[in-house]
């Protein structure tokens, strides 16, 4: 079946700082890729999403790019913000439907 | 343009009790969704629905969840009798359309917690 591995958290930043958080994933053909946003006592929010390899998706100066060859879609911002604290989701859904199979999440704290 | 609408937005029950959970979606939207997101890991779907229709309800509980969407629009998932391993947040969502091109939009939740 389908499956989706992140990095555990918390990940703890500086502002300013860079920002990696792994994602791998496991299907059966060919998904689309999604990085989800949970805000603190918010719903989930979509932050980016590719739909083929080496598709890069990009929002808010956060970035992944689809990596077939390596099953991964790793988040990446240049310069994180107190703002951008919250959870980040990974998740994917197979080619045809738009079910959702996600990641545990990882929590990002970012401090002034 | 209104978001996924929820209600309520916490409860707290004893084991054994039941509980109902509302959703409303964007308008205009075919698909709707349950998920329930336990402390620490990611949303699992419950079932989904196109328009007054299931499509997958392969991960429901079956024998004390229910769900149903009258009409084709608002959505209520029942819980009954709970269990205290069903202390979750239930997320409902929507999309236009199946497909993997559509957006799935999510509410903001109903916390459940069983005592």
């Amino acid at each position: 079946g389908n499956s989706v591995t992140q990095m555990e958290g918390p990940v703890t930043l500086s502002e300013e700082a860079f920002l990696t958080i792994n994602c791998t994933y496991t299907a059966t053909g060919y998904p689309s890729l999604f990085w989800y946003v949970q805000y603190p006592g918010e719903g989930l929010q979509l932050l980016l999403k590719a739909t083929k390899a080496d598709d890069k998706g990009s929002n808010k100066g956060f970035e992944a790019t689809y990596r077939k060859e390596t099953t991964s879609f790793h988040l990446e911002k240049g310069s994180v913000q107190v703002s951008d604290s919250a959870v980040y989701f990974c998740a994917l859904s197979e080619r045809g439907y738009s079910t959702l199979t996600f990641g545990k999440g990882t929590m990002l704290l970012v401090s002034p | 343009e209104a978001g996924v609408a929820q209600s309520p937005r916490y409860k707290i029950i004893e084991k054994r009790q039941s509980v109902a959970f509302w959703c409303n979606p964007i308008s205009g939207h075919a698909t709707l969704y349950w998920y329930q997101q336990i402390l620490g890991q990611g949303p699992k779907l419950l079932i989904q629905f196109q328009n007054n229709g299931v499509v997958d309800d392969s991960q429901l509980p079956k024998d004390r969840f229910s769900a149903e969407r009258l009409k084709g629009v608002d959505s209520t998932l029942k819980i009954q009798p709970a269990k205290l391993e069903d202390s979750a947040v239930y997320l409902c969502a929507s999309s236009l359309a199946t497909g993997s091109g559509n957006t799935i939009y999510f509410g903001e939740g109903s916390w459940l917690t069983v005592v």
